[in-house]
C-alpha cells in the first residue's frame, strides 16, 4: 500500500466555520507534511511532523492548526479562514524526515473560502 | 537566499524527446528531486539525484551537476500521456523541500 488519502476530496466553507482536513497512510511513514498550493504554483510547505511531534511550522497562521494523533493520521483543523486562504491542500509521508526519503503526496483537498 | 529556476512552458511533439532544466541556489544541499504533477493531481516522484551524473529509470533521465547548480529531466518517447508540470525540488540544509515553479509540458501529436 503506497497511498497517502485524504478527505474531503472539496471543502467549501465559511469565514466563521470550523473544518477538518484528514490525511491517511499506512506505510509505516514517520515524517507527514501539509502543504498548500495554489493554482499554477508549486507547493508551499506549512507543516512537518516527524515521529508524531510537530518538526517546522513555517510561520502559519494561527487559524491552521494542525494535529498528528497517531503515526498514521495528519490532521488540519480550520477557524476563520480568508478567501485568500482557498488553495489545494496537500498531504504528503516519507520514511522519515531529511537525507533521501521521497515524498509521496495524497490527491489533495480543494478548499474555498467564501 | 534560496532560488530555484525552471523554465515556466515546454512544448514538443509525441515520440520526440525533451530536457526540461532547473538550475538552483540554496542553503546547503541534500539531494534534487523531480516531481510529475498533472492538473488537478497531487505530485507524483520521479527521480532523486544527490550525486553527480544521470539517473535512467525507464523513459526518464536526471542528470545532476552539483558544482553547477544544475539539474536536468530528460522525457524520452514523449507520449500524449506526459502533458503535465514537471517539478524540480532541492533539500537544503534544513531538511526541506523547496519546489521550483514548475515546467508545464505540452505535448502535441
Amino acid at each position: 500500500d503506497t497511498e497517502v488519502t485524504q478527505t474531503p476530496k472539496h471543502l467549501v466553507m465559511g469565514m466563521t466555520n470550523k473544518k477538518s482536513l484528514k490525511c491517511e497512510q499506512h506505510m509505516g511513514h514517520r515524517a507527514m507534511y501539509w502543504y498548500k498550493q495554489k493554482a499554477k504554483k508549486p507547493p508551499e510547505l506549512m507543516f512537518v511532523y516527524s515521529y508524531e511531534k510537530l518538526s517546522i511550522n513555517e510561520s502559519v497562521p494561527s487559524r491552521f492548526s494542525p494535529e498528528c494523533p497517531n503515526s498514521s493520521l495528519l490532521n488540519l483543523h480550520l477557524h476563520a479562514l480568508q478567501p485568500e486562504d482557498s488553495a489545494l491542500y496537500l498531504c504528503a509521508s516519507s520514511r522519515a524526515e531529511g537525507a533521501f526519503h521521497e515524498q509521496y503526496f495524497g490527491p489533495g483537498t480543494r478548499l474555498t473560502v467564501t | 537566499g534560496q532560488n530555484i529556476d525552471q523554465p515556466t512552458e515546454m512544448t514538443a511533439t509525441e515520440g520526440a524527446i525533451v530536457q526540461i532544466n532547473c538550475t538552483y541556489q540554496t542553503s546547503g544541499f541534500n539531494g534534487l528531486f523531480w516531481y510529475q504533477q498533472h492538473a488537478g493531481e497531487a505530485p507524483t516522484f520521479l527521480s532523486y539525484n544527490v550525486l553527480d551524473g544521470l539517473e535512467e529509470k525507464g523513459r526518464f533521465s536526471s542528470f545532476l551537476s552539483r558544482s553547477k547548480g544544475y539539474s536536468y529531466l530528460l522525457l524520452k518517447e514523449l507520449q500524449m500521456k506526459d502533458s503535465a508540470s514537471y517539478l524540480c525540488a532541492v533539500r537544503g540544509n534544513t531538511g526541506k523541500l523547496i519546489f521550483g515553479q514548475g515546467t508545464t509540458l505540452q505535448v502535441k501529436p
